[in-house]
């Protein structure tokens, strides 16, 4: 089975400085990957996902980026925070020979000051 | 298209108490249907999962949930609420076959159990 990590678990940052968040993978490969920000009262929201190295998908435009360097690494990015990023950034992948069903990391809980 | 409501943004039960979650779905083709939990400052955990077969679905932790055809549902319950239920419940539909990118959530439901 496969295992997501996500670093860091916490991160409380100004607003207006940068942000990377990291994802990686184990135990599977080339999968999709996805990232989804979950914030208070407002369910999980889709951002990015990566069917493949460098090839990235936003579903809503803001001021994020995403990036796969790697076959396993999923990182998401920002030049300048906001205050309404804050919020628990999931990373998630399908179940392995189960592309309709999602598996999901840790998290990371960024709060933007 | 697909999409999920979830009825109920904060349910409260006593435990012992039966636990019942809503969830309706809207699809254009034969959905699978998911029904995830999140404990604080943690990932989603899969509850249990529809795909197809049979229509009562039995999960984790004596969760179990019903597909309606007729009613677009797929409500989640537990006869006997427990304590270590209290969590946030998430419903999903994913369209199969399924391209890839197309995963739809609610927005959640926070159990409250009372002891």
């Amino acid at each position: 089975s496969q295992t997501i990590h996500q670093w860091p678990a916490t991160l409380v940052q100004p607003v207006g400085s940068p942000l990377s968040l990291e994802c990686t993978v184990e135990g599977t490969s080339n999968p999709n990957l996805y990232w989804y920000r979950q914030a208070a009262g407002r369910g999980l929201q889709l951002l990015f996902y990566s069917v493949g190295i460098g090839q990235i998908s936003s579903e809503v435009p803001q001021n994020l980026s995403a990036s796969r360097p790697q076959d396993r690494q999923f990182i998401l990015s920002s030049k300048k925070l906001l205050l309404s990023d804050s919020g628990f950034y999931l990373c998630a992948c399908p179940s392995p020979g189960r592309t309709y069903e999602q598996y999901f990391g840790p998290g990371t809980r960024l709060t933007v000051t | 298209a697909q999409s999920v409501t979830q009825l109920g943004s904060h349910v409260s039960v006593s435990e012992g108490a039966l636990v019942l979650l809503r969830c309706n779905y809207s699809s254009s083709v034969p959905p699978y249907l998911f029904w995830y939990v999140q404990y604080p400052n943690q990932g989603l955990q899969l509850l249990l999962k529809y795909t197809s077969a049979a229509t009562l679905v039995k999960g984790i932790n004596g969760f179990e949930a019903e597909f309606k055809k007729s009613e677009t549902s797929f409500h989640l319950t537990k006869p006997s609420a427990h304590m270590s239920d209290a969590a946030e419940y998430f419903c999903a539909v994913s369209p199969h076959p399924n391209t890839g990118n197309q995963f739809y959530f609610g927005t959640g439901t926070s159990l409250t159990v009372i002891p």
